[in-house]
């Protein structure tokens, strides 16, 4: 069964440090997103992705934020400069139509310290 | 915005008990969408509904898209230890947005 996977599981990075969390969709999937769950709370939109651009992004989506897709296969989310308060799971989602469900990758843990 | 209420926050039922949780919108959504999420893992799909008023079954699981395309609930029925999780219903248009989640503890 197709899959999303996603590296790493778990980063440890210090604070004011870049991450970058990699995403390979499910092949033929055409939107892709992010999303953040901060330990025992709710799962958060950040970011929406098809062809190319970014569709529509939250308010949790600051510049320290960017995404790619730079070779057609992994979709990336940066985190330029880290803060204690990015410490969250990460997850990818894809779907293959609009509106249709979405498959979730395993999640990175990212821990800032 | 595009918020979803879901209720209730967290659910303790005896084994073999039936689980009702919903979800209510202020905003109208083309799919409503149920996942469950295991601790450390990502939220699978469990049940996917795309015309308002449609209800669909996953083995003992029943979920129900409303009428007026703003709310949706999931129906547990015989509940087992391995139900227990958190479920999180989701409302797609363009994005998916979810709601806080339903937090359920099964004692056996």
């Amino acid at each position: 069964e197709p899959e999303v996977t996603q590296t790493p599981s778990h980063q440890v990075t210090q604070m004011g440090q870049e991450v970058i969390l990699r995403c390979v969709p499910i092949s033929n999937h055409l939107y892709f997103y992010w999303y953040r769950q901060i330990l025992g709370q709710k799962v958060e939109f950040l970011v929406s992705f098809y062809n190319n651009e970014i569709s529509e992004k939250s308010e949790i989506f600051d510049d320290q934020f960017s995404v790619e897709r730079p070779d057609g296969s992994n979709f990336t989310l940066k985190i330029r400069s880290t803060k204690l308060e990015d410490s969250a799971m990460y997850f990818c989602a894809t779907q293959g139509g609009r509106g249709t469900e979405a498959f979730f990758g395993q999640g990175t843990r990212l821990t800032v310290v | 915005g595009q918020q979803l209420n879901q209720s209730p926050q967290s659910m303790f039922i005896q084994e073999g008990e039936d689980v009702s949780m919903n979800c209510t919108s202020s905003s109208i959504f083309n799919t409503w969408l149920w996942y469950k999420q295991d601790p450390g893992e990502g939220p699978v799909l469990l049940i996917a509904l795309y015309k308002a008023g449609e209800l669909t079954s996953n083995g003992r699981l029943t979920a129900q898209f409303g009428i007026t395309r703003k709310d949706s609930f999931l129906n547990i029925s015989a509940s087992i230890p391995s139900d227990v999780g958190i479920y999180f219903c989701a409302g797609a248009n363009n994005d998916m947005r979810f709601g806080a989640g339903t937090r359920l503890t099964v004692k056996p």
